[in-house]
């Protein structure tokens, strides 16, 4: 069975670092892209970016990037969501989704490949509090 | 960036009722639109793929519909299970991928 086992509940103070984490199981994590997406407390999805494991090629939204930085181990079939400088703001759900559903649209003599996010972990509960 | 419009926010609904909800991009993503269903405290769900395409294991009650800037999720006949908060999600492009704010679909 596909799952994406994501790393358990971290209660953290502001300035403080933290990396959590999202185990591929089922499956060899560098075959499909991984996302990670923050879910505020009552509040709707934002996709903060992602990652191709099988080349690091990372990509970021606007609101995410230098904040936060996403990584992988091949050998362990993990990818990593990590802060280095904790904020308050930052007390959230998140979760890990795997991009396993791809679609190959060819344009004129080049192809193009869009993904969309078939599997998710449980999610990580973040609260940084003082 | 794409962005992507749900209506209503929220839905009241009765078990056995058809609902509908409606997605729409602010610019074309072509049938690239996936919906997710989320129940409380738990993770999202992937409904629908392609606009309307339906992900293995996800009863037939629910489809998908549209291309271009509008799309529509329909639940046929409301089961007691399927009262939740459901996202739709453009992934023409990731610059960034976007979402919905979601509809939350309560008992009435």
């Amino acid at each position: 069975e596909v799952q994406l086992v994501q790393s358990g509940p971290e209660v953290k103070k502001p300035g403080e670092s933290l990396r959590i984490s999202c185990e591929a199981s089922g499956y060899r994590l560098t075959r499909y892209w991984i996302s990670w997406v923050r879910q505020l407390p009552g509040e709707g999805l934002e996709w903060m970016g992602s990652i191709d494991p099988s080349d690091s090629y990372t990509t970021y939204s606007p609101s995410f990037e230098g904040h936060v930085i996403i990584s992988t181990d091949e050998a362990r079939d993990t990818a990593y969501l990590q802060w280095s400088s904790l904020k308050a703001s930052d007390t959230a759900m998140y979760y890990c989704a795997r991009h396993g559903g791809v679609v190959r649209v060819p344009v004129g003599l080049e192809d193009y490949y869009y993904s969309y996010m078939d599997v998710w972990g449980i999610g990580t509960t973040v609260t940084v509090s003082s | 960036d794409i962005q992507m419009t749900q209506s209503p926010s929220t839905l009241s609904a009765s078990v056995g009722d058809r609902v509908t909800i409606a997605c729409r991009a602010s610019q074309s993503v072509d049938t690239l639109l996936a919906w997710y269903q989320q129940k409380s405290g738990k993770a999202p769900n992937l409904l629908i793929f392609g606009a309307s395409s339906l992900q293995t294991g996800v009863p037939s009650r629910f489809s998908g519909s549209g291309s271009g800037t509008d799309f529509t999720l329909v639940i046929s006949s409301l089961q007691p299970e399927d009262f939740a908060t459901y996202y739709c999600q453009q992934y023409k492009s990731y610059s960034p991928y976007t979402f919905g704010q979601g509809t939350k679909l309560e008992v009435k």
